[in-house]
C-alpha cells in the first residue's frame, strides 16, 4: 500500500531536548516537505527536499533541521525545542511536477 | 507570491444541506488546484483536483470548477452528511516547482 509513515504520532517533550520526527514513504517519490498545521493559518511548510541531498528552506524553518540521505526518508529535527513549536506536524511526499501530495497521519508536538 | 484564500470558518450546516465553500487563488502560470479533506485525527487526503481552467473536479459528490478568469476554484456539494464533518483545504501548486500553498482550512459541521 502506497503510504507515509511518520512517528510518533504523539508527542510530550520538555524544553530544550533534542528530538526526531521521522517520515519515510514507499511510493519512490523524489519531493517531500514537512508542515505544521495551526488553528487559522493552515498548513506553512517547514522545509522541503527536490532529491537526495537536496533540502531547502520553505516559509517557516526556524528551529528546524532535516535530512535526506535516502530517498524514502526525511526526518525533521527539532535541537532546543520551544514552546512555540508545540503544533501539529505533517509529512508530505510528491513526485516532481503538479501533482497532489500524499501525506502522513501526522504528530502531535507538545513542547512544555 | 502564491496564495490561496478560503472561506472563513466554521461552517455549520443540517443534513442534506447545499453546502459551498469559497476558495480563490493568486498564481503565476498555471497552478494546478487541489480541494484536500482532514477527518478528525487524521491526515490530509485528497479530495478532488482540477488541473487547468474550466476543468471540473469531483468525487463523493463534491464538485469544484477550476476557473481562471475569476480565479476561482470553490467546493460545491448538493446535500452534506453527517460524515462529511472535517476540516476542508484548497491548495495550489505551480507548473514548475513542487512549491504547494494552503488555504487556512474551513470546518465543517454537518448537524443530524
Amino acid at each position: 500500500e502506497a503510504q507515509v509513515t511518520q512517528n510518533p504520532r504523539y508527542l510530550i517533550t520538555v524544553t530544550g531536548k533534542k528530538l526526531t520526527v521521522t517520515c519515510s514513504q514507499n511510493m519512490n517519490h523524489e519531493y517531500m516537505s514537512w508542515y505544521r498545521q495551526d488553528p487559522g493559518l493552515g498548513l506553512r511548510q517547514i522545509y522541503y527536499s527536490m532529491n537526495v541531498e537536496v533540502t531547502d528552506k520553505g516559509d517557516v524553518p526556524e528551529g528546524y533541521k532535516v535530512s535526506r540521505k535516502e530517498k524514502r526518508n526525511f526526518p525533521l529535527i527539532l535541537e532546543s525545542p520551544s514552546p512555540n513549536q508545540t503544533s501539529l506536524y505533517f509529512c508530505a511526499s510528491n513526485p516532481l511536477g503538479r501533482t497532489e501530495a500524499f501525506f502522513g497521519q501526522g504528530t502531535r508536538l507538545t513542547v512544555v | 507570491g502564491n496564495s490561496v484564500t478560503q472561506m472563513e470558518g466554521p461552517v455549520t450546516l443540517s443534513e442534506e444541506a447545499f453546502l459551498t465553500i469559497n476558495c480563490t487563488y493568486t498564481a503565476t502560470g498555471y497552478p494546478s488546484l487541489f480541494w484536500y479533506v482532514q477527518y478528525p485525527g487524521e491526515g490530509l487526503q485528497l479530495l478532488l483536483k482540477a488541473t487547468k481552467a474550466d476543468d471540473k473536479g469531483s468525487n463523493k459528490g463534491f464538485e469544484a470548477t477550476y476557473r481562471k478568469e475569476t480565479t476561482s476554484f470553490h467546493l460545491e456539494k448538493g446535500s452534506v452528511q453527517v460524515s462529511d464533518s472535517a476540516v476542508y483545504f484548497c491548495a495550489l501548486i505551480r507548473y514548475n516547482n513542487n512549491d504547494m500553498r494552503f488555504g487556512a482550512g474551513t470546518r465543517l459541521t454537518v448537524k443530524p
